[in-house]
């Protein structure tokens, strides 16, 4: 069955400290593969995507993502995390060749402390 | 300039009403979409339409009708509300066209209350 895991339900970092978020997949096939941000009472927002190509993806606010194929592995990374960073993340996947159906993972809750 | 918007944010109502959320989309995409967020955060496709017709139908009450006049709206009506539809419904818009898989544009959500 075609599920998403995000292992951490939350996470605490410190101000400018780096940050890890783990997302692992299981798929018939390489889907397209994103990750998108919720800041409280807002909607989700695109952080970043990967289709194909170079597997270290880059997003909006500082934010990477590395495709791991061998490790059905979307991990989403930045090096110095921002107070502003506090939200919810959620890693979600698409199949390729349309079918309009993304699934997400069910997210993890950052906290930043300074 | 809101790309993705959605009435109202938030919808207090009783048990056994009728209610409605409205969606509208400005960016042009063909496909739209009705989410589910429950209490954990956890987000479940409801309904998809692509150009007005519809293309993803989950298991979903039948008390739930979503209706796409054209492609730029999409709403849903609820019929016989329930304490377990109690939850945030979120509105979506992409550029899919059959071939990709385009990144998901959200609305802000409406908090749906059910008392």
């Amino acid at each position: 069955a075609q599920s998403v895991t995000q292992p951490d339900i939350h996470i605490t970092v410190s101000e400018g400290a780096s940050l890890e978020l783990r997302c692992n997949y299981s798929y018939g096939a390489t889907p397209y593969l994103f990750w998108y941000v919720q800041s409280p009472g807002q909607g989700l927002q695109l952080l970043l995507k990967y289709f194909s190509g170079d597997t270290l993806v880059q997003g909006i606010k500082g934010f990477e993502a590395e495709f791991k194929r061998s490790q059905s592995s979307f991990n989403l990374r930045k090096p110095s995390v921002h107070w502003s960073d506090a939200a919810e993340y959620f890693c979600a996947v698409s199949p390729r060749g349309g079918g309009f159906k993304t699934i997400f993972g069910a997210g993890t809750r950052l906290f930043v402390k300074a | 300039d809101t790309a993705v918007s959605q009435t109202p944010k938030y919808l207090v109502t009783q048990m056994g009403n009728d209610k409605s959320i409205k969606c509208e989309q400005n960016l042009g995409h063909d496909t739209m979409y009705w989410y589910k967020q429950d209490s954990k955060k956890f987000l479940k496709i409801m309904f998809s339409y692509n150009n007005k017709e519809l293309i993803i139908n989950e298991t979903v009450p039948n008390r739930f009708s979503p209706k796409s006049p054209d492609k730029a709206h999409l709403n849903l009506h609820i019929n016989s509300l329930e304490l377990g539809d109690s939850a945030v419904y979120f509105c979506a818009s992409s550029q899919g066209v059959g071939s990709d898989s385009s990144p998901l544009h959200f609305g802000n959500g409406t908090r749906l209350t059910v008392t």
